[in-house]
């Protein structure tokens, strides 16, 4: 089957510990992103990559990390200096280029932070 | 002013009825509008995207009005399984970034 799968569906973190979160696709999309979504917000994007080896900055970007050294895997680290990190995370892809296309999203990761 | 506007609700209805929500956003230049549909702790799934001339998809219809800036979705017949938070999505016309409203929360009664 293909899609989008994001692990864990819950993660609990103690505050000050960094965690990354898992993002896979097998649909064979160029670009991926990372958004967070908190109660009663629209989504925000974090960062975004178009390209192996390259991403780019959403807008609330601060206290977070990518990688994308695969083009299946696009994983987020949620590092310490993140002031409110307990949220929704939703990883999403498209076929190509950034936002020209239909976004698919991931199940979510739900972090809450102890 | 946030870029994109929805009445948060809840909307509660009937099952049968028909049920219209607005979204309004605030940049002119914006390229391309959709309504995506969010369960309850779940992903987003699109539902339809928004056309200039208006479209259908069975009991959904959208508009857009460029002039007034909003778009609407209106479901006809509601059913239980429509309960859902439904979320206005613009594409910006300066970024090409996806800017997501608040979502609308529909729940559909017997």
């Amino acid at each position: 089957d293909g899609g989008i799968t994001q692990s864990p569906k819950y993660l609990f973190r103690k505050e000050g510990q960094n965690v990354t979160l898992s993002c896979e696709q097998n649909l064979n999309h160029d670009a991926m992103y990372w958004y967070r979504q908190d109660p009663g917000q629209g989504l925000r994007l974090i960062y975004y990559s178009q390209i192996v080896n390259d991403f780019q900055k959403g807008d609330i970007a601060e206290g977070y990390s990518v990688s994308r050294e695969k083009k299946e895997s696009f994983p987020l680290t949620v590092t310490s200096a993140q002031k409110n990190p307990t949220a929704f995370y939703l990883c999403a892809s498209s076929i190509r280029l950034q936002f020209t296309d239909t976004q698919y999203f991931g199940p979510g990761t739900r972090l809450t932070v102890l | 002013r946030k870029e994109v506007e929805q009445d948060p609700g809840p909307f509660n209805v009937p099952e049968g009825a028909t049920v219209a929500f607005n979204c309004t956003y605030s940049n002119s230049a914006s390229q391309s509008f959709f309504w995506y549909r969010q369960d309850c702790r779940k992903e987003p799934k699109l539902l339809m995207s928004v056309y200039s001339s208006g479209n259908e998809d069975g009991r959904f219809t959208a508009q857009l009005n460029r002039a007034s800036q909003y778009i609407s979705l209106l479901i006809r017949d509601s059913k239980l399984s429509d309960s859902a938070t439904y979320l206005c999505v613009v594409r910006s016309g300066n970024t090409g970034k996806l800017i997501f409203g608040q979502g609308t929360t529909l729940q559909v009664k017997p």
